[in-house]
């Protein structure tokens, strides 16, 4: 009965390297979004992904940020040469699909850059 | 544009009592609506949720409210705990799936 499961929990980079999230989705669930919470901040929409499919990235930056939804395995976000902005927490959502909008979402990542 | 919006950034209430937490939202193409709850260092766990059909639905000590013609939404909690203590957010969703969240509004239950 696993919910939803984000790794790393923390991860520290140096600003210019390269960050992967991983999120497994609930059993069942076909469909996954990523959300940021800078400090202080609500949660704010990333991307949302079917398997093997982007289906809304209209939260993504522009540059050096990319998800995917790979037939098999976690579903990934990577952030390219990061920055000190991207420090935040990084959580990842899976649902069944409409018309429940109901979305479980994992623990988190918690990304620092130094 | 902060399309829903939470203005309250705190609230403290005394167990037992009634807690009240408001959200309001611009975007007229929201049909759907959910609360979640968080704690430090966790994901949102999913709280209640309503449909712009209905103006309102409850689940045990949870009860949300739907005023569509003020695009105003409320959760009530009934009787407050010490164990709901912790930031709510509310989301809204069109369409697209896509939550869009307020900034959440962090609720202390005193004993």
């Amino acid at each position: 009965n696993a919910g939803v499961m984000q790794n790393p929990r923390h991860l520290v980079r140096r600003r210019g390297q390269e960050a992967r999230l991983r999120c497994s989705p609930m059993k069942g669930h076909s469909h996954v979004y990523w959300y940021r919470q800078l400090p202080e901040e609500g949660l704010k929409f990333m991307v949302y992904l079917q398997k093997e499919n982007i289906i809304d990235e209209s939260g993504m930056p522009k540059e050096r940020f990319s998800a995917e939804f790979p037939k098999e395995g976690p579903s990934i976000l990577r952030i390219q040469q990061v920055v000190r902005g991207d420090s935040a927490a990084y959580f990842c959502a899976s649902s069944r699909g409409q018309p429940t909008y109901e979305q479980y979402f994992g623990p988190g990542t918690r990304l620092t850059v130094t | 544009d902060q399309q829903v919006k939470q203005n309250s950034p705190s609230l403290s209430v005394q167990e037992g009592r009634i807690s009240i937490l408001n959200c309001d939202y611009t975007n007229s193409m929201f049909d759907y609506f959910l609360w979640y709850k968080k704690y430090p260092a966790e994901g949102p766990t999913f709280l209640i949720s309503i449909s712009s059909i209905k103006d309102k639905n409850e689940d045990g000590r949870f009860t949300v409210f739907l005023n569509k013609s003020a695009k105003h939404l409320s959760l009530h909690i009934v009787p407050s705990q010490p164990g709901d203590s912790a930031v709510y957010f509310c989301g809204a969703a069109g369409t697209a799936s896509k939550l869009t969240f307020g900034t959440g509004t962090r609720l202390q239950v005193t004993l």
